[in-house]
């Protein structure tokens, strides 16, 4: 069974662009999460989708928004964006949504100039 | 709100060391924690996974306990390789808060041949 994959895996933007980042879960998995990992915060819960639905939020701004179309596949996309957005952003799938064991993605790798 | 602690932040040890990584939490209505690796600008790996009802899991040379009423987590690595080096990170996952999941800042481990 093919893994989570993320895309693209590394990205360069400047301040105020927008970008859009793609995750595609496991096969058969329906909830996928985003999180958001930075050296100085860690890794950081941005939002959780399920059933094309969004189930959960982290503390994070309005410009960080994301979707999950009818095939689980899920976007997350970032507007306006600032330096401090650089990070390493990470998708991870599970079965369910809630409590099931999660399995990330390669992550991809934004960096903001 | 869950916080979640590692000690050590790093621990470098020889090869075949047997080895404990701690994890804490400060809430203990959690439904479970997992045990994850990372390696450097990498994804997370899933190592072990500890439901709330269970006291411990094993895989290989890998060994996780879980004592929820002193909100504390160990994963021990027995005979330790060059190839067990990278971060090691714990996540609990809450009852409660849409099963909202926190990350510690994981323990770096170098095992040196």
């Amino acid at each position: 069974k093919a893994g989570v994959t993320q895309t693209p895996r590394y990205l360069i933007k400047t301040r105020g662009q927008q970008v859009t980042l793609s995750c595609s879960p496991i096969s058969g998995h329906r909830s996928v999460s985003w999180y958001q990992q930075t050296p100085g915060q860690g890794l950081q819960f941005l939002f959780e989708y399920f059933s094309e639905t969004q189930r959960n939020k982290g503390n994070f701004p309005g410009r960080f928004s994301g979707r999950q179309f009818s095939n689980s596949r899920s976007e997350m996309n970032v507007s306006t964006l600032e330096l401090g957005d650089s990070a390493l952003y990470l998708c991870a799938s599970s079965p369910q949504q809630g409590g099931n064991e999660q399995f990330f993605g390669p992550g991809t790798r934004l960096t903001v100039l | 709100k869950q916080e979640v602690t590692q000690i050590p932040a790093a621990l470098s040890v020889p090869e075949g060391e047997n080895l404990v990584l701690n994890c804490s939490f400060t809430d203990s209505a959690i439904y479970n924690l997992q045990w994850f690796r990372q390696d450097p600008g990498k994804g997370l790996t899933s190592l072990l996974l500890i439901q709330s009802s269970q006291r411990e899991q094993t895989s290989g040379r890998l060994n996780a306990s879980l004592d929820k009423s002193s909100g504390r987590s160990t994963l021990y690595i027995a005979a330790s390789q060059p190839g067990d080096s990278a971060t090691y990170l714990c996540a609990v996952r809450s009852m409660y808060n849409n099963n909202d999941m926190r990350f510690g800042a994981g323990t770096r481990l170098t095992v040196k041949p």
